[in-house]
């Protein structure tokens, strides 16, 4: 079967450094999202590994490593605006077949 | 910055009634979805689009939800008789090239049966 799985909530502190990890087991691995969804309103595209190794783009970094499965999400200086839920999604192939397999989401509250 | 359009941002209605929604995929994209987010979830594909024809439609309820793409452009989603279950938000999203490349998402619909 394909499954993801993350933490359903996490709390940090404003100015901290929070980690998001994301597990996931599925067939034809082809790269791993990460997406920001605050509340009301649709995901916006944050980061995307296809490669093992760290990904930095500013206060953000995800990190892959395809064989053991795992990813995660580094949140750095955190901000009040941080506060949202954190989408990991994986690219799986099975013949013909690409699509995003999506996890619920990690709800992340920052705290002053 | 080129972004997806949708329309009506948030729907009340009443069970058995029909509902539509409509998506205006960025220009150029050749791949759309329509996805349905439940509160606390990820979103659930129900339809993707290459264009004009339908690439995956197996999570679709297709005994109350229909879509359609007729010019490969925009689309609508449709539900009748809408269900109290039914509640949910619907997103719209479009990729450049299809097979699940980065998928950018409209502000979606909110709807609410009551």
């Amino acid at each position: 079967g394909q499954n993801i799985d993350q933490p359903t909530e996490m709390t940090a502190t404003e100015g901290a450094i929070v980690q998001i990890n994301c597990t996931y087991q599925t067939s034809g691995f082809n790269g791993l999202f990460w997406y920001q969804q605050h509340a009301g309103e649709a995901p916006t595209f944050l980061s995307y590994n296809v490669l093992d190794g760290l990904e930095e783009k500013g206060r953000f970094s995800s990190f892959l490593s395809r064989s053991k499965g795992y990813s995660y999400l580094l949140l750095k200086e955190l901000q009040m605006k941080d506060s949202a839920s954190y989408l990991c999604a994986v690219r799986s192939h099975a013949g013909n077949n690409r699509k995003l397999i999506w996890g619920l989401g990690t709800s992340l509250a920052v705290n002053p | 910055e080129a972004e997806v359009a949708q329309s009506p941002r948030y729907k009340i209605t009443e069970k058995s009634q029909a509902v539509a929604f409509w998506c205006d995929p960025i220009s150029g994209h050749a791949t759309l979805y329509w996805y349905r987010q439940i509160l606390g979830q990820g979103p659930e594909l129900l339809v993707q689009f290459q264009d004009e024809s339908v690439v995956d439609d197996s999570q679709l309820p297709k005994d109350r939800f229909s879509a359609e793409r007729l010019k490969g452009v925009d689309s609508t989603l449709k539900i009748q008789p809408a269900e109290l279950g039914d509640s949910a938000m619907y997103l719209c999203a479009s990729s450049p090239a299809g097979g699940a490349d980065t998928q950018y998402f409209g502000p979606g619909t909110r709807l609410t049966v009551l």
